[in-house]
Protein backbone atom coordinates (compact mmCIF):
# COMPACT_ATOMS: atom_id res chain seq x y z
CA UNK A 1 0.00 0.00 0.00
CA UNK A 2 1.34 3.52 -0.68
CA UNK A 3 2.86 5.31 1.88
CA UNK A 4 3.81 9.07 3.45
CA UNK A 5 7.69 8.75 4.06
CA UNK A 6 9.55 11.27 6.17
CA UNK A 7 13.16 12.17 6.73
CA UNK A 8 15.06 12.10 8.64
CA UNK A 9 13.37 10.32 11.61
CA UNK A 10 15.06 12.30 14.41
CA UNK A 11 16.55 15.82 13.71
CA UNK A 12 18.81 17.21 16.48
CA UNK A 13 19.76 21.32 15.94
CA UNK A 14 21.17 23.79 17.51
CA UNK A 15 18.98 27.18 18.44
CA UNK A 16 19.21 29.42 16.00
CA UNK A 17 19.60 26.77 12.75
CA UNK A 18 18.51 26.15 9.79
CA UNK A 19 16.79 22.68 9.38
CA UNK A 20 14.81 21.33 6.25
CA UNK A 21 12.15 18.12 6.73
CA UNK A 22 11.80 16.08 3.60
CA UNK A 23 8.53 13.90 2.69
CA UNK A 24 7.61 11.68 -0.01
CA UNK A 25 4.00 12.03 -0.49
CA UNK A 26 1.83 9.69 -1.72
CA UNK A 27 2.36 10.08 -6.14
CA UNK A 28 -1.03 10.11 -7.30
CA UNK A 29 -2.15 12.24 -4.57
CA UNK A 30 -2.14 16.55 -4.79
CA UNK A 31 -2.70 18.28 -1.72
CA UNK A 32 0.05 18.19 0.33
CA UNK A 33 0.24 19.14 4.23
CA UNK A 34 2.36 19.89 7.40
CA UNK A 35 1.37 19.79 11.24
CA UNK A 36 2.79 19.32 14.26
CA UNK A 37 2.41 17.67 17.85
CA UNK A 38 4.19 19.20 20.58
CA UNK A 39 4.33 16.30 23.20
CA UNK A 40 1.57 15.42 25.04
CA UNK A 41 -0.49 17.96 22.69
CA UNK A 42 -2.89 18.13 19.82
CA UNK A 43 -1.72 18.11 16.11
CA UNK A 44 -1.92 20.98 14.98
CA UNK A 45 -2.08 22.13 11.55
CA UNK A 46 0.94 24.55 9.80
CA UNK A 47 0.24 24.31 6.14
CA UNK A 48 -1.33 23.01 3.31
CA UNK A 49 0.52 23.49 -0.70
CA UNK A 50 -1.28 22.42 -3.97
CA UNK A 51 -0.47 23.47 -7.82
CA UNK A 52 3.24 24.67 -6.37
CA UNK A 53 1.69 26.90 -3.92
CA UNK A 54 0.13 27.68 -0.08
CA UNK A 55 -3.18 27.45 0.04
CA UNK A 56 -4.02 27.51 3.64
CA UNK A 57 -1.46 28.59 6.54
CA UNK A 58 -1.93 29.16 10.49
CA UNK A 59 -0.66 31.62 12.99
CA UNK A 60 2.42 29.16 13.89
CA UNK A 61 3.41 29.44 10.09
CA UNK A 62 5.04 32.48 10.35
CA UNK A 63 8.15 34.06 7.77
CA UNK A 64 10.51 31.64 9.93
CA UNK A 65 8.97 29.16 7.96
CA UNK A 66 8.52 27.63 4.16
CA UNK A 67 7.61 25.00 2.24
CA UNK A 68 8.61 23.84 -1.33
CA UNK A 69 7.62 21.14 -3.86
CA UNK A 70 11.85 20.69 -5.47
CA UNK A 71 10.84 18.34 -8.11
CA UNK A 72 8.05 15.92 -8.45
CA UNK A 73 8.31 14.13 -5.66
CA UNK A 74 9.37 15.82 -2.65
CA UNK A 75 7.72 18.25 -0.42
CA UNK A 76 10.03 19.92 2.40
CA UNK A 77 9.33 22.32 4.71
CA UNK A 78 12.21 24.58 6.26
CA UNK A 79 12.56 26.43 9.71
CA UNK A 80 15.24 29.00 8.94
CA UNK A 81 16.23 30.25 12.90
CA UNK A 82 15.19 27.98 15.09
CA UNK A 83 13.58 28.51 18.21
CA UNK A 84 13.22 25.72 21.54
CA UNK A 85 9.63 26.17 20.95
CA UNK A 86 9.68 24.41 17.65
CA UNK A 87 10.97 21.28 19.57
CA UNK A 88 7.92 18.65 18.42
CA UNK A 89 7.24 16.22 15.98
CA UNK A 90 6.69 17.04 12.41
CA UNK A 91 3.93 14.93 10.13
CA UNK A 92 3.58 15.72 6.25
CA UNK A 93 0.46 14.14 5.01
CA UNK A 94 -0.94 14.20 1.56
CA UNK A 95 -4.61 13.65 -0.07
CA UNK A 96 -6.01 13.19 -3.39
CA UNK A 97 -8.81 16.14 -3.28
CA UNK A 98 -9.37 18.83 -0.87
CA UNK A 99 -10.70 18.82 2.60
CA UNK A 100 -13.53 16.17 2.32
CA UNK A 101 -10.97 13.59 1.62
CA UNK A 102 -9.18 11.32 4.07
CA UNK A 103 -5.30 12.54 4.22
CA UNK A 104 -2.63 10.41 5.15
CA UNK A 105 0.24 10.72 7.19
CA UNK A 106 4.26 10.11 7.26
CA UNK A 107 5.61 8.49 10.76
CA UNK A 108 6.59 12.43 11.07
CA UNK A 109 10.23 13.72 12.16
CA UNK A 110 10.91 14.35 15.50
CA UNK A 111 12.85 17.47 15.49
CA UNK A 112 14.99 18.61 19.28
CA UNK A 113 16.41 22.02 19.60
CA UNK A 114 19.21 21.87 22.02
CA UNK B 1 -15.57 28.86 17.19
CA UNK B 2 -14.79 25.44 15.64
CA UNK B 3 -14.17 22.80 18.04
CA UNK B 4 -13.42 19.09 18.50
CA UNK B 5 -13.58 17.33 21.97
CA UNK B 6 -13.30 13.39 22.58
CA UNK B 7 -14.05 11.82 25.41
CA UNK B 8 -12.69 9.97 28.24
CA UNK B 9 -9.00 11.25 27.50
CA UNK B 10 -8.22 7.63 28.62
CA UNK B 11 -9.78 4.02 28.46
CA UNK B 12 -8.88 0.62 30.25
CA UNK B 13 -10.60 -2.06 29.02
CA UNK B 14 -9.94 -6.05 29.67
CA UNK B 15 -9.41 -7.71 26.82
CA UNK B 16 -12.48 -8.52 25.47
CA UNK B 17 -14.01 -6.16 27.48
CA UNK B 18 -16.43 -3.58 24.28
CA UNK B 19 -16.68 -0.14 24.91
CA UNK B 20 -17.10 3.15 22.76
CA UNK B 21 -14.94 6.61 22.56
CA UNK B 22 -16.67 9.60 21.77
CA UNK B 23 -15.67 12.82 19.93
CA UNK B 24 -18.19 16.09 19.60
CA UNK B 25 -17.78 18.77 17.31
CA UNK B 26 -19.30 22.00 16.55
CA UNK B 27 -18.29 23.23 13.28
CA UNK B 28 -21.55 24.68 10.14
CA UNK B 29 -21.74 22.49 7.28
CA UNK B 30 -19.44 19.18 7.96
CA UNK B 31 -17.76 17.92 5.14
CA UNK B 32 -16.19 14.91 6.91
CA UNK B 33 -15.35 13.28 10.16
CA UNK B 34 -12.22 11.82 10.00
CA UNK B 35 -10.79 8.62 12.61
CA UNK B 36 -7.17 8.35 13.13
CA UNK B 37 -4.85 5.46 15.03
CA UNK B 38 -1.67 7.05 16.66
CA UNK B 39 0.79 4.49 18.10
CA UNK B 40 3.76 5.85 19.99
CA UNK B 41 5.87 8.07 17.97
CA UNK B 42 4.63 7.22 15.05
CA UNK B 43 2.12 9.43 12.32
CA UNK B 44 -2.28 9.20 12.87
CA UNK B 45 -3.43 6.15 10.82
CA UNK B 46 -6.25 6.67 8.77
CA UNK B 47 -9.33 4.51 9.94
CA UNK B 48 -12.80 5.87 8.72
CA UNK B 49 -14.45 8.78 7.02
CA UNK B 50 -17.79 9.21 7.80
CA UNK B 51 -20.15 12.15 5.21
CA UNK B 52 -23.70 12.16 6.50
CA UNK B 53 -25.36 11.44 9.63
CA UNK B 54 -26.79 8.03 10.44
CA UNK B 55 -23.59 6.76 8.44
CA UNK B 56 -21.47 3.84 10.09
CA UNK B 57 -18.70 2.07 8.86
CA UNK B 58 -16.88 -1.08 9.85
CA UNK B 59 -13.32 -2.39 10.22
CA UNK B 60 -12.88 -5.33 12.34
CA UNK B 61 -13.56 -5.00 15.93
CA UNK B 62 -14.52 -0.97 15.37
CA UNK B 63 -17.35 0.43 13.86
CA UNK B 64 -17.83 4.33 13.67
CA UNK B 65 -21.00 6.25 13.62
CA UNK B 66 -21.98 9.75 13.03
CA UNK B 67 -24.97 12.00 14.21
CA UNK B 68 -25.68 15.94 13.41
CA UNK B 69 -23.08 16.45 16.66
CA UNK B 70 -21.10 13.47 17.76
CA UNK B 71 -19.38 10.23 16.36
CA UNK B 72 -18.62 7.10 18.20
CA UNK B 73 -16.32 4.99 17.77
CA UNK B 74 -17.26 1.32 18.62
CA UNK B 75 -14.74 -1.15 19.89
CA UNK B 76 -16.29 -4.68 20.04
CA UNK B 77 -14.34 -7.39 21.83
CA UNK B 78 -11.13 -5.45 21.82
CA UNK B 79 -7.15 -7.06 21.70
CA UNK B 80 -4.26 -5.75 23.36
CA UNK B 81 -3.19 -4.79 19.81
CA UNK B 82 -6.25 -2.32 19.88
CA UNK B 83 -4.35 -0.35 22.43
CA UNK B 84 -3.44 2.91 20.47
CA UNK B 85 -4.41 6.62 20.72
CA UNK B 86 -7.91 7.13 18.70
CA UNK B 87 -8.23 10.47 17.14
CA UNK B 88 -11.24 12.24 15.32
CA UNK B 89 -10.85 15.41 13.10
CA UNK B 90 -12.84 17.87 10.91
CA UNK B 91 -12.13 20.50 8.62
CA UNK B 92 -12.90 23.37 9.89
CA UNK B 93 -15.96 25.96 8.96
CA UNK B 94 -16.12 27.32 5.24
CA UNK B 95 -14.44 24.87 3.84
CA UNK B 96 -10.18 25.83 4.77
CA UNK B 97 -8.33 23.03 3.75
CA UNK B 98 -6.69 21.49 6.65
CA UNK B 99 -8.21 19.58 10.18
CA UNK B 100 -8.56 20.16 13.17
CA UNK B 101 -8.06 17.63 15.57
CA UNK B 102 -9.33 16.69 18.92
CA UNK B 103 -6.70 15.55 21.82
CA UNK B 104 -7.42 12.07 21.14
CA UNK B 105 -8.84 8.94 23.90
CA UNK B 106 -6.08 6.63 24.96
CA UNK B 107 -6.61 2.59 25.05
CA UNK B 108 -5.14 0.41 26.46
CA UNK B 109 -6.29 -3.09 26.36
CA UNK B 110 -5.17 -5.63 29.35
CA UNK B 111 -5.01 -9.73 29.16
Amino acid sequence: EPEVTQTPSHQVTQMGQEVILRCVPISNHLYFYWYRQILGQKVEFLVSFYNNEISEKSEIFDDQFSVERPDGSNFTLKIRSTKLEDSAMYFCASSVGQSNQPQHFGDGTRLSIL
Amino acid sequence: EDQVTQSPEALRLQEGESSSLNCSYTVSGLRGLFWYRQDPGKGPEFLFTLYSAGEEKEKERLKATLTKKESFLHITAPKPEDSATYLCAVPPSGGYNKLIFGAGTRLAVHP
